[in-house]
């Protein structure tokens, strides 16, 4: 089983949908979780980054985390176009030897005018 | 500026040629790291820098060889690569504080697409 299940998808939404982006995990362990965005053959861009449990919100995202269910969501609200990309999430436990990044697969969403 | 630049964008290279990727980054981040990534993959880790020491090498073949001449760069030596070995290679940054409960946020540079022939 791996550390982290994501939906790959594909997820096809209108102009002006509520997008919900999920991951679960099963390492207790994980401290931070982020959210990255990958438009096609370009590098992921970090969205959002969170600690604790809870939600983070950042103008049209917002991320939540559910430690004790092992869950962790993005909200995009009013999604246009331009979000359409693969959302990758990803969870790290801090280490002496430096942060290692566990992936989700990846959603690719796509956003129709 | 949250700015890592990779260079070259693209690359193509037959199986016997000598390369090398750079990657720098000027945040003052301690910690750089180089990915692998395959189509419609999550990026593989390959190596990670910790104030300029090798500390993970995620036992990637010898034909790859990073090097971190200061805190700001990174390079990656390619030698007799396969064409399996034919990705988008990420670097990556994060500040690594010394204290392991601060943030470690990586960012990401737009890659560098390595053909091989």
């Amino acid at each position: 089983q791996k550390e982290v299940e994501q939906d790959p998808g594909p997820l096809s939404v209108p102009e002006g949908a509520i997008v919900s982006l999920n991951c679960t995990y099963s390492n207790s362990a994980f401290q931070y979780f982020m959210w990255y965005r990958q438009y096609s053959r370009k590098g992921p861009e970090l969205l959002m980054y969170t600690y604790s449990s809870g939600n983070k919100e950042d103008g049209r995202f917002t991320a939540q985390v559910d430690k004790s269910s092992k869950y962790i969501s993005l909200f995009i609200r009013d999604s246009q176009p331009s979000d359409s990309a693969t959302y990758l999430c990803a969870m790290s436990v801090q280490e002496t030897s430096g942060s290692r990044l566990t992936f989700g697969e990846g959603t690719q969403l796509t956003v129709n005018p | 500026d949250t700015e890592v630049t990779q260079t070259p964008k693209h690359l193509v290279m037959g199986m016997t040629n000598k390369k090398s990727l750079k990657c720098e980054q000027h945040m003052g981040h301690r910690a750089m790291y180089w990915y692998k990534q395959k189509a419609k993959k999550p990026p593989e880790l390959m190596f990670v820098y910790s104030y300029e020491k090798l500390s993970i090498n995620e036992s990637v073949p010898s034909r790859f060889s990073p090097e971190c001449p200061n805190s700001s760069l990174l390079n990656l030596h390619l030698h007799a690569l396969q064409p399996e070995d034919s990705a988008l290679y990420l670097c990556a940054s994060s500040p690594r504080p010394r204290q392991t409960s601060s943030t470690d946020t990586q960012y990401f540079g737009p890659g560098t697409r390595l053909t091989v022939l």
